[in-house]
């Protein structure tokens, strides 16, 4: 199976701050990730498909990138409605995985 | 769009079986997959099961494997789990989502709890 690793597991940050969260996958999956923001008590939400595919009605402000084995999710300018918890999720082959979370705090 | 309504969660004794039921609306749900996700409490997400319409082929994580069995019923628009010898470390909140690749629309899960 492939091994997602997701960093930070949490990070605490400010209004207006730049936000990087990396996925590192223990083989190469070309473009196959996903990423999903989660908040309490909600199911998740698909922010961004294909790597860098932003889903629609997702803001700008949130970007993806790489390809084969990292993966970074950049929110360029954090707003409050985007404290939550952020997942990667491989979609190369089955089982798919997760990642571990990145949960984003309010500093 | 779409929307999803889990069903069928409880507690459960551990050994027990139980089934969870999604039913689907606002989509032609024959041509979708179902993906089951499920998240233990304070614990992230676990990726559990899917049924691709394209193939009808079924996949599962490894760690249920074996003891859970995706189904659906095109004619009903339900996709189903079911779930045997559960243990303590079955106990989550379950969520099915529309497709595979693309999962754009969750429901708003069910909780399973195992414990005696």
């Amino acid at each position: 199976d492939i091994q997602m690793t997701q960093s930070p597991s949490s990070l605490s940050a400010s209004v207006g701050d730049r936000v990087t969260i990396t996925c590192r996958a223990s083989q190469g999956i070309r473009n196959d990730l996903g990423w999903y923001q989660q908040k309490p008590g909600k199911a998740p939400k698909r922010l961004i498909s294909a790597a860098s595919t932003l889903q629609s009605g997702v803001p700008p402000r949130f970007s993806g990138s790489g390809s084969g084995t990292e993966f970074t999710l950049t929110i360029s300018s954090l707003q409050p409605e985007d404290f939550a918890t952020y997942y990667c999720l491989q979609l190369n082959t089955y089982p798919r995985t997760f990642g571990q979370g990145t949960k984003v705090e309010i500093k | 769009e779409g929307q999803l309504l889990e069903s069928g969660g409880g507690l459960v004794q551990p050994g027990g079986s139980l089934r969870l039921s999604c039913a689907a609306s606002g989509f032609t749900f024959s041509r979708e997959a179902m993906t089951w996700v499920r998240q233990a409490p304070g614990k992230g997400l676990d990726w559990v099961s899917v049924f691709r319409s394209t193939d009808n082929k079924t996949y599962y994580g490894d760690s249920v494997k074996g003891r859970f069995t995706i189904s659906r019923d095109n004619s009903k628009n339900m996709v189903y789990l079911q779930m045997n010898s559960l243990t303590a470390e079955d106990t989550a909140i379950y969520y099915c989502a529309k497709g595979d690749y693309y999962m754009d629309v969750w429901g708003q899960g069910t909780m399973v709890t195992v414990s005696s």
